[in-house]
Formats: C-alpha cells, sequence, structure tokens
C-alpha cells in the first residue's frame, strides 16, 4: 500500500522567501504525484502533478515540484513567497490498488506567511 | 462552472440523530470519493464509487453508507451520529483514468453534540 508523509506541520517564511514544502512516498511503482492546497475554509485545489514524463513539474501561482525517484521525494518550491500563499499544502500519491485508482494523502503542511 | 457542490455547508446534530450529506457534480465523472479531514491527520477516505451504482467501502466506513443512483449524486448518510463524526467532510470526484485531477467539493462542517 502506498503512503505519504509531510515531515514539516507547519512552516513560517518571510513575503519574498523562497519555499520548500517536503513531501515522501513509499510505493512499489511509479506513482502518480500531486500537490494540492487549501485555503481556510475552502475544499483543495490542485497545484500541480505528476505521472510521467520531465521530472521538474511547473504548476499554478508560480510553484513547481521535482520528483525525485531515487528519493523517493516530490518536494513543492516557489522562489517568491507572497502572503496570498498562506494556506495548507497537502501531497498526494495516487496508484492502483485492488482495481481502482486509490489516492492516500498526506497529513498537510500549514504556511505561515509573514510580512 | 459548479464542479462538485456540496450540501450543506455547516450542520450541528445530536448524538443519534441521522442526517444525509448531498453532493452532486456536473463534470459526468466516473469516480465520487467522500473523505474526512481531521486537525492533523489529512484526508481519510470513508467511501468511493467508480460509477453509477457501485460504491465500496474506503478507510474508515464505520457509521456512514453511501448510495450511487446516478452518475452525479453520490450521497453520505450517518445513521447514528456519535461525537467521533464531529469532523469536516468534503466529496470529490474525478474522471477514470490514473492520474487524473480528483476536483473538491467546498466542504461540509459537522458538529455533533
Amino acid at each position: 500500500a502506498q503512503s505519504v508523509t509531510q515531515p514539516d506541520i507547519h512552516i513560517t517564511v518571510s513575503e519574498g522567501a523562497s519555499l520548500e514544502l517536503r513531501c515522501n512516498y513509499s510505493y512499489g511503482a511509479t506513482p502518480y504525484l500531486f500537490w494540492y492546497v487549501q485555503s481556510p475554509g475552502q475544499g483543495l485545489q490542485l497545484l500541480l502533478k505528476y505521472f510521467s514524463g520531465d521530472t521538474l513539474v511547473q504548476g499554478i501561482k508560480g510553484f513547481e515540484a521535482e520528483f525525485k525517484r531515487s528519493q523517493s521525494s516530490f518536494n513543492l518550491r516557489k522562489p517568491s513567497v507572497h502572503w496570498s500563499d498562506a494556506a495548507e499544502y497537502f501531497c498526494a500519491v495516487g496508484a492502483h490498488s485492488g482495481g481502482y485508482q486509490k489516492v492516500t494523502f498526506g497529513t498537510g503542511t500549514k504556511l505561515q506567511v509573514i510580512p | 462552472n459548479a464542479g462538485v457542490t456540496q450540501t450543506p455547508k455547516f450542520r450541528i446534530l445530536k448524538i443519534g440523530q441521522s442526517m444525509t450529506l448531498q453532493c452532486t457534480q456536473d463534470m459526468n465523472h466516473n469516480y465520487m470519493y467522500w473523505y474526512r479531514q481531521d486537525p492533523g491527520m489529512g484526508l481519510k477516505l470513508i467511501y468511493y464509487s467508480v460509477g453509477a451504482g457501485i460504491t465500496d467501502k474506503g478507510e474508515v466506513p464505520n457509521g456512514y453508507n453511501v448510495s450511487r443512483s446516478t452518475t452525479e449524486d453520490f450521497p453520505l448518510r450517518l445513521e447514528l451520529a456519535a461525537p467521533s463524526q464531529t469532523s469536516v467532510y468534503f466529496c470529490a470526484s474525478k474522471h477514470r483514468g490514473s492520474g487524473n485531477t480528483i476536483y473538491f467539493g467546498e466542504g461540509s462542517w459537522l458538529t455533533v453534540v
């Protein structure tokens, strides 16, 4: 069974600083990997996803993520954080399990942006 | 552009009461899901459906029931509400096909007192 670990529960960065959110997954084959963002009181919105091809994936709002098979990681990055990026971020791994496509979410990383 | 629509947005239930969370999607998606989100726990899958008439249990199905009579609708039923079911519930859907994006509703905040 697949699993996802987001080791940082809470991260604080200054506006304009760079950001990296960590995500490690466990799965026997090549997984499908996602990053979702959740603003307070809202549902989850897809930032980006990887399932083949270039291991550096560009997403919305200036985010990117790099799939590193050797490290079983899919870290999310942004070169310059804006105050509106304050939200909770979820990494997810998708795979086939028992004949259906199962998506497992990490426990989330809450991002705080300070002026 | 409705997407995935959930109702109600907020509800307070008394222990032992029953209720149904409604979910409908207008994207003709095959797959539909119900998740619950608890602080620090991420999202846990309650039930899912791969098409009309087909449902199956996820990770945490106890205390819940679902049905999928149409492609569009996937209601979640709580029969005897318990305080442990206080949570935020998300309905989601996606097209069949690996790697396809899951689209989420805006959530339903449920408190059982």
